[in-house]
């Protein structure tokens, strides 16, 4: 399994311009995320998504859009970006299990490697 | 959910135990205490998490207080690929989606 991957890695953008940055799993998880994390802080949840064709939004989602056609893809764009979206980008999975008659469970979190992305 | 506490940073010497401090003095009784680690900016790994038993696993372990009010993950002999930012997150098991990362502790391994 290759886990949790990221593309691109590294992507350096000008003020204005858009990009989608590409998290696939093959866990078959159905939970999928992603944060950002700026120098010297801790990961801060943008979107997330409960399974195919639903998205929720996080604590930071202003400037962000997301989508999730298939399960095992989550994308998260920038329309226009801005020097404040300069990060890193983490994307995280976990699976979900509802024991019969029970309240929803979400495993430990799977993380991708992180795409640096640079706005200037 | 409740808010942990961790020390910015600490130093361990190659070999010895790192025990690293949390403290969740608002922990309610479903919530658990997870601890995850992140290597030189990579993704965050998952350690180990527990309820109100020690808990023990291949990487590490977590010992929590009776009063479940703070804990301490023990890296039993550390090394120099230990050196990691560490963070402590309480969250219940069900029902919830989120983690909530704080800045945790930088621990340095000293050869």
């Amino acid at each position: 399994n290759a886990g949790v991957t990221q593309t691109p890695k590294f992507r350096v953008l000008k003020t204005g311009q858009s990009m989608t940055l590409l998290c696939a799993q093959d866990m078959n998880h159905e939970y999928m995320y992603w944060y950002r994390q700026d120098p010297g802080m801790g990961l801060r949840l943008i979107h997330y998504s409960v399974g195919e064709g639903t998205t929720a939004k996080g604590e930071v989602p202003d400037g962000y859009n997301v989508s999730r056609l298939k399960k095992q893809n989550f994308l998260l764009g920038l329309e226009s970006a801005a020097p404040s979206q300069t990060s890193v980008y983490f994307c995280a999975s976990t699976l979900l299990t509802r024991p019969s008659g029970g309240v929803f469970s979400t495993d430990t979190q799977y993380f991708g490697p992180g795409t640096r992305l640079t706005v200037l | 959910d409740a808010k942990t506490t961790q020390p910015p940073s600490m130093d361990c010497a190659e070999g010895r135990a790192a025990n690293l401090p949390c403290n969740h003095s608002t922990i309610s009784g479903n919530e658990y205490v997870y601890w995850y680690r992140q290597i030189h900016s990579q993704g965050p790994q998952y350690i180990i998490h527990g309820l109100k038993n020690n808990e023990t696993n291949e990487m590490a372990s977590l010992i929590i207080t009776e009063d479940r009010k703070s804990s301490t993950l023990i890296l039993p002999h550390a090394t120099l690929r230990d050196t990691a930012v560490y963070y402590c997150i309480v969250r219940p098991l069900r029902g919830t989606y989120k983690y909530i990362f704080g800045t945790g502790t930088r621990l340095k391994v000293l050869a």
